[in-house]
């Protein structure tokens, strides 16, 4: 079966820009999160959409946002990008948060 | 606070030793620790650990939970090369969060 996938595998952004990561979950699975990875700060939760509606939410500034599709597909924003965002963004799906999760290969997103 | 720890940060041993990595725990509203194997970007799933005290296996890895003392471990036999990753370990909250709390990983490096 296809697993996570997630789209671009790379993006180079400048500081001030927005950007917009897509995830595309293994079908069937109504479950997405998002996580931040840094060397500093290893996995960090960003937040989670179940059918649509954002259930949590980790402890970011409210540049980043996210939304879920009826398709279960979903996006996560940044806007006014900072040097600070630099990380590997994964995404992550489940059938329901009793599951385990599968992870898609990220997104590396450099800002300049 | 909810938090994962991992021990030890980085491991390096040579083809054919046992490893033993250790993840400890403290959050509210547990329901069960997930391990998961990174390689390279996607993080794969390994076990997930619900009930104490009983040991779950695939090949040469078997993991373990003990709820009372708040940890698990993942044992690795027979080490070989391809073993060589970042093991996480992540705690996962009560249902209807979606939410999983990583531990830093432990870096392991097989030597041939």
């Amino acid at each position: 079966k296809a697993g996570v996938t997630q789209t671009p595998r790379y993006l180079i952004k400048t500081r001030g820009q927005q950007v917009t990561l897509s995830c595309s979950p293994i079908s069937g699975h109504r479950s997405v999160s998002w996580y931040q990875q840094t060397p500093g700060q290893g996995l960090q939760f960003l937040f989670e959409y179940f059918s649509e509606t954002q259930r949590n939410k980790g402890n970011f500034p409210g540049r980043f946002s996210g939304r879920q599709f009826s398709n279960s597909r979903s996006e996560m924003n940044v806007s006014t990008l900072e040097l600070g965002d630099s990380a590997l963004y994964l995404c992550a799906s489940s059938l329901a948060s009793e599951y385990d999760y599968t992870f898609g290969s990220g997104t590396r997103l450099t800002v300049v | 606070e909810d938090k994962v720890v991992q021990s030890p940060l980085s491991l390096v041993v040579h083809e054919g030793d046992t490893v033993t990595l250790n993840c400890s725990y403290e959050v509210t509203n547990f329901r069960s620790l997930l391990w998961y194997k990174q390689e390279k970007k996607a993080p794969t799933f390994l076990f997930m650990l619900t009930s104490s005290g009983i040991e779950k296996k695939s090949g040469r890895l078997s993991s373990i939970l003990d709820k009372k003392e708040l940890f698990s471990i993942l044992n690795i036999t027979a080490t070989q090369t391809g073993d060589s990753a970042i093991y996480l370990c992540a705690a996962a909250l009560s249902s209807n969060t979606g939410k999983l709390i990583f531990g830093q990983g432990t870096t392991l490096q097989v030597k041939p």
